[in-house]
């Protein structure tokens, strides 16, 4: 069965630090690949996705991800972190057959100041 | 222009009552599903609708009861309602069933605490 494992659930990195959050899937067909990011008392905002072609993706507010077929990745990399990057960051792979997206367990980024 | 709505944003409610969430989509999307949201932040899906027929059906209780008066519409029913209930109820919505080229786009959330 398909799954998605964040092995950080929480990263505090400083302000204008570089960031990369780690996405690890299990699938057995091409997998469709997203990153969304919940502010707090938000819902579900999509930063980018993957769905074939150039395994590098750029989203928005700056945050770009690769796709890693050997690795079974799909890390989300920011070069510069801004304090309102704080918030819970899902990763999701879209199941083909039946329409599902599965989300993995989230990671917690704090921001310092 | 609220792409995906959920209605109401927050719903507290004593145990054993029955209560519905309110659904609504106005991106022309073909599916429609509702997650649960655990205490811990996990995300997991519990019904998906394309069509107005339903397609996935996780193991939920019998209680949870999902109704698509429309393509545009996915409600959710919560009959006699335990304090396990209590977690954040998410609807989205996306365009082709087939997974291809297609993203979801969620509500707001309801936030549901059962006391």
């Amino acid at each position: 069965a398909q799954s998605v494992t964040q092995p950080d659930i929480h990263i505090t990195v400083s302000e204008g630090a570089s960031l990369e959050l780690r996405c690890n899937y299990s699938y057995g067909a091409t997998p469709y690949l997203f990153w969304y990011v919940q502010s707090p008392g938000q819902g579900l905002q999509l930063l980018l996705k993957y769905f074939s072609g150039d395994t590098l993706v750029q989203g928005i507010k700056g945050f770009e991800a690769e796709f890693k077929r050997s690795q079974s990745s799909f890390n989300l990399r920011k070069p510069s972190v801004h304090w309102s990057d704080a918030a819970e960051y899902f990763c999701a792979v879209g199941v083909h057959y039946g329409q599902n997206f599965v989300f993995g367990p989230g990671t917690r980024l704090s921001v310092l100041p | 222009d609220t792409a995906v709505s959920q209605t109401p944003k927050y719903l507290v409610t004593q145990m054993g009552n029955d209560k519905s969430i309110k659904c609504e989509q106005n991106l022309g999307h073909d599916t429609m599903y509702w997650y649960k949201q655990d205490s811990k932040k996990f995300l997991k899906i519990m019904f998906s609708y394309n069509n107005k027929e339903l397609i996935i059906n996780e193991t939920v209780p019998n209680r949870f009861s999902p109704k698509s008066p429309d393509k545009a519409h996915l409600n959710l029913h919560i009959n006699s309602l335990e304090l396990g209930d209590s977690a954040v109820y998410f609807c989205a919505s996306s365009q082709d069933p087939l997974g291809r080229d297609t993203e979801a786009f969620f509500g707001q959330g309801t936030r549901l605490t059962v006391v």
